[in-house]
């Protein structure tokens, strides 16, 4: 199973873009990388998932260079609601196992 | 997006009853579904994989015996937490993997269980 390193938390200001670099040197062929938002006393929510290059939807976009070694999740002009816990997660098809561990998460602040 | 639920959102029980938490993929069939477990400030804890038809997976250091898991359908998982202690007090949240690729997996809302 692919580890993740994250940060462990991070303060920004309303407005800026804040970006999150997850480390996963291990990944498999087939893992997809998938970042989740987690609120307190609340079940993780899906952000974007990708495999490689980039991905962008609605609310943030993901960054994952050719060696797939790392990743970045990019949130745009974050708000004070984007105070969160943010985790970076690991996991495919390979053999099967396609469990998640998670890290310890990236717990980021936003400051007005 | 897809949805998943569980219910109770949360529950008290006395000391040594048992307490049953499911968790249902609304829109979008799951062969394997997954129980975490939560305590205060800290990350998710892995306690098993559920698999459609067939018995858990749990992780290691979980009871098997204590935390009886049943995955009926395509759709629902359920927990059953066996003569609970208040140590098992927690947030256990459930995730569902997407039969599709690139299976996404969604989590429930999760369930605070309190024991007395």
């Amino acid at each position: 199973l692919a580890k993740t390193t994250q940060p462990i938390s991070m303060d920004s200001y309303e407005g800026q873009e804040v970006n999150i670099t997850c480390s996963h040197n291990n990944i498999a062929t087939n893992d997809y990388i998938t970042w989740y938002q987690q609120f307190p006393s609340q079940g993780p929510r899906f952000i974007i998932q990708g495999y490689k290059t980039k991905v962008t939807n609605e609310v943030a976009s993901l960054f994952i260079p050719a060696d797939r070694k790392s990743s970045t999740l990019s949130l745009p002009r974050v708000s004070l609601s984007d105070t969160a816990v943010y985790y970076c997660l690991v996991g495919g098809t390979t053999s099967g196992t396609y469990k998640y561990i998670f890290g310890t998460g990236t717990r980021l602040k936003v400051l007005a | 997006g897809a949805v998943v639920s569980q219910h109770p959102s949360w529950v008290i029980c006395k000391s040594g009853t048992s307490v049953k938490i499911e968790c249902r993929s609304l829109d979008f069939q799951a062969t394997t579904m997954f129980w975490y477990r939560q305590f205060p400030k800290q990350s998710l804890m892995l306690m098993a994989t559920s698999n459609e038809g067939s018995k858990a997976t749990y992780e290691q250091g979980v009871e098997k015996d204590k935390f009886l898991i049943n995955h009926a359908s395509l759709t629902l998982s359920t927990l059953t937490v066996t003569s609970a202690h208040p140590e098992d007090s927690s947030f256990y949240i459930c995730s569902a993997r997407n039969d599709r690729p690139p299976y996404e997996q969604y989590f429930g809302p999760g369930t605070r269980l309190t024991v007395t």
